[in-house]
Parts: C-alpha cells; sequence; structure tokens
C-alpha cells in the first residue's frame, strides 16, 4: 500500500516557467488537499477536492491551479512561477469521516529562482 | 507552545525524560484535534486524537490533554527518544463546516543522547 505518492521530490523552476505537481493516492479517499508550508509557518491550504470533478480553492490558491479527474489523481498546476511560491509542498488526502485525519505525501520542495 | 511567525518554538530535552509540547487553538467550535509528527523531509504522520468529548486520551508513550476553556491542547511524550526528534504539528477541525483541518506552526523538539 504506497499511501500518497507525489513527484518530483525537488524542482528548481525558473521565474515565468510553468510545471505541474503530481499527486497519487491508492486508499479510494475521497477528499484530497494541496498544501504549502513555509518555514516557520504551519501548513497553508492552496485547493481541495471533495470528490472527481469537484475542486475548491482554500487559503491560499492564486498563482495554482488543480484538476481532479479521477479518485486517485489530484494534480497542481503552477502557471508563472514566482520566486513567493518557493516552498515545499505537501499533499493529502483523507477518507470521508475524520477519524485519522489525513495522510500525506513526502512533499514537493520547489524552488523558484 | 505554537504560535504564527517566522521562529519555530523549540524544546530540547534530555533522552528518557518526558516532553510536554502545548498548542493554543484558534476555534472555540473545534471538536476534533490531531497530533502530527513530522520528520526532517517528511510529510507530517499522525500521532494521536482527541474529540471535544473527552479531556484526555492516551496512545502508546503519548498523552494527549485538552482544556476547552483556554482552548490549550498539549502532548505529552512519555520516556523521550532520539527517534521522536522532530516537529509536531496539532490541528483542529470542525465537523460539518468545512473539509479541511487547520494546523499550527509546529514546535521544533531536540532530543538529546
Amino acid at each position: 500500500n504506497a499511501g500518497v505518492t507525489q513527484t518530483p521530490k525537488f524542482r528548481i523552476l525558473k521565474i515565468g516557467q510553468s510545471m505541474t505537481l503530481q499527486c497519487t493516492q491508492d486508499m479510494n479517499h475521497n477528499y484530497m488537499y494541496w498544501y504549502r508550508q513555509d518555514p516557520g509557518m504551519g501548513l497553508k491550504l492552496i485547493y481541495y477536492s471533495v470528490g472527481a470533478g469537484i475542486t475548491d480553492k482554500g487559503e491560499v490558491p492564486n498563482g495554482y491551479n488543480v484538476s481532479r479527474s479521477t479518485t486517485e489523481d489530484f494534480p497542481l498546476r503552477l502557471e508563472l512561477a514566482a520566486p513567493s511560491q518557493t516552498s515545499v509542498y505537501f499533499c493529502a488526502s483523507r477518507q470521508t469521516t475524520r477519524g485519522l485525519g489525513y495522510t500525506f505525501g513526502s512533499g514537493t520542495r520547489l524552488t523558484v529562482v | 507552545g505554537e504560535s504564527v511567525g517566522l521562529h519555530l518554538p523549540t524544546l530540547s530535552v534530555q533522552e528518557g525524560d518526558n516532553s510536554i509540547i502545548n498548542c493554543a487553538y484558534s476555534n472555540s467550535a473545534s471538536d476534533y484535534f490531531i497530533w502530527y509528527k513530522q520528520e526532517s523531509g517528511k510529510g507530517p504522520q499522525f500521532i494521536i486524537d482527541i474529540r471535544s468529548n473527552m479531556d484526555k486520551r492516551q496512545g502508546q508513550r503519548v498523552t494527549v490533554l485538552l482544556n476547552k476553556t483556554v482552548k490549550h491542547l498539549s502532548l505529552q511524550i512519555a520516556a523521550t527518544q532520539p527517534g521522536d526528534s522532530a516537529v509536531y504539528l496539532c490541528a483542529e477541525n470542525l465537523e460539518n463546516t468545512g473539509n479541511q483541518f487547520y494546523f499550527g506552526t509546529g514546535t521544533s523538539l531536540t532530543v538529546i543522547p
């Protein structure tokens, strides 16, 4: 059981470039989330999805887009990368009930230069 | 305890001692709480949870205490081991008002051998 898998683990982007952070889960969870974690700050929600075809903005959605075509996959798209998007990005999923909270991926460390 | 800002609260303890990590949560109506452990370079992992109808819950070497009067959560780790060195995050949730958990900034625990 792989849980939540994120790729890539590390990436350096130049300002203005675009990329997609991949996230896949094999637990048949309906709920999926993208967070960013900056040094000394808590996890901030970017986007979330409660099921295939349904997405919604979180606390810090500007500069990002998501899609949810399948239950398993929840990619995060960065368009026109900016230095402010330098961060560690975590994908997470959970079952419909709240018990045990999230299962997190191992993260993607992104640097925009 | 945890706070918003650029400096992560830190706690250093001797191996074998007990550790107490504190968290002030934000929403007095939150009814479910989780403690996560985040090791360097990894995603957060579930440690223990507690619902608002409880004051205390015990796991293996860990105890969570909830004081709803002052919106305070604590995590006690008994006989702290070097493998306990990590950042500890508290998260809160309110059923039926949203799908996300809200995270504190975390406390960095260092265990001195």
